[in-house]
């Protein structure tokens, strides 16, 4: 069975401080990663989408990479803001699984303060 | 969000009592997808379906059943709710082939009290 692992659960930063979030997941072969962003009460909006032929993927000032032989994904904010404020939850679909099933981690809740 | 609308987006039930939520997109996706949110658990996959009428159990399927009778359109009933079903219930729809690019709806809160 596929699980999903994100570490820090939560992290405070300061504004303008680059970081990194990490999503860890046990089965390899899988279709693609994908990040999402939670606002409070809301719900998700996609971030950034790696197939597994991928090793990143670019928007903005996020960047997420891809390692499917060490089964971990990172995802980079550069100059975080207070708008960024929010819960991130990678998720992966696993190869030889149909239709687009998704595995979800459990988040990172980050808060950037001014 | 656009293209994907779930309603009521607020429901407080009674145990024992049938619900059912709506989940309804514009976008023509053949595959839809049910999970709840909840401390602790994160979101779980109930059921989904690959066409209109093709459907299949997820993760957390028992106490759920779901239809899907127009491609628009997928239902998700809980027969008898209990107070355990209390969640935050997302649909999803995505695109019918690899590489599987989401979008959520923005869920609906039910209690059952």
């Amino acid at each position: 069975k596929q699980e999903v692992t994100q570490i820090p659960a939560a992290l405070s930063v300061p504004e303008g401080e680059n970081l990194v979030l990490n999503c860890s997941f046990t089965d390899s072969a899988i279709y693609n990663l994908q990040w999402f962003r939670q606002d409070p009460g809301k719900g998700l909006t996609s971030l950034l989408l790696i197939q597994s032929s991928q090793r990143e993927q670019t928007s903005g000032r996020l960047n997420a990479s891809l390692d499917k032989s060490s089964g971990r994904s990172t995802l980079y904010i550069a100059a975080s803001q207070p708008g960024d404020s929010a819960t991130y939850l990678c998720a992966v679909s696993l190869r030889g699984t149909s239709y687009g099933k998704l595995t979800f981690g459990q988040g990172t809740i980050l808060t950037v303060h001014p | 969000d656009a293209g994907i609308t779930q309603s009521p987006r607020h429901k407080v039930t009674e145990t024992g009592t049938p619900v059912t939520l709506r989940c309804h997109q514009t976008e023509n996706h053949r595959y839809m997808y049910w999970y709840r949110q909840d401390p602790g658990h994160g979101l779980r996959l109930i059921h989904y379906s690959y066409g209109v009428k093709d459907t299949d159990k997820g993760e957390v399927s028992d106490g759920y059943s779901v239809s899907r009778s127009k491609t628009e359109d997928f239902l998700l009933t809980l027969e008898s709710a209990t107070s355990s079903q209390t969640s935050v219930y997302f649909c999803a729809i995505s695109e019918s082939g690899y590489p599987y690019g989401y979008t959520f709806g923005s869920g609906t809160r039910l209690t059952v009290v």
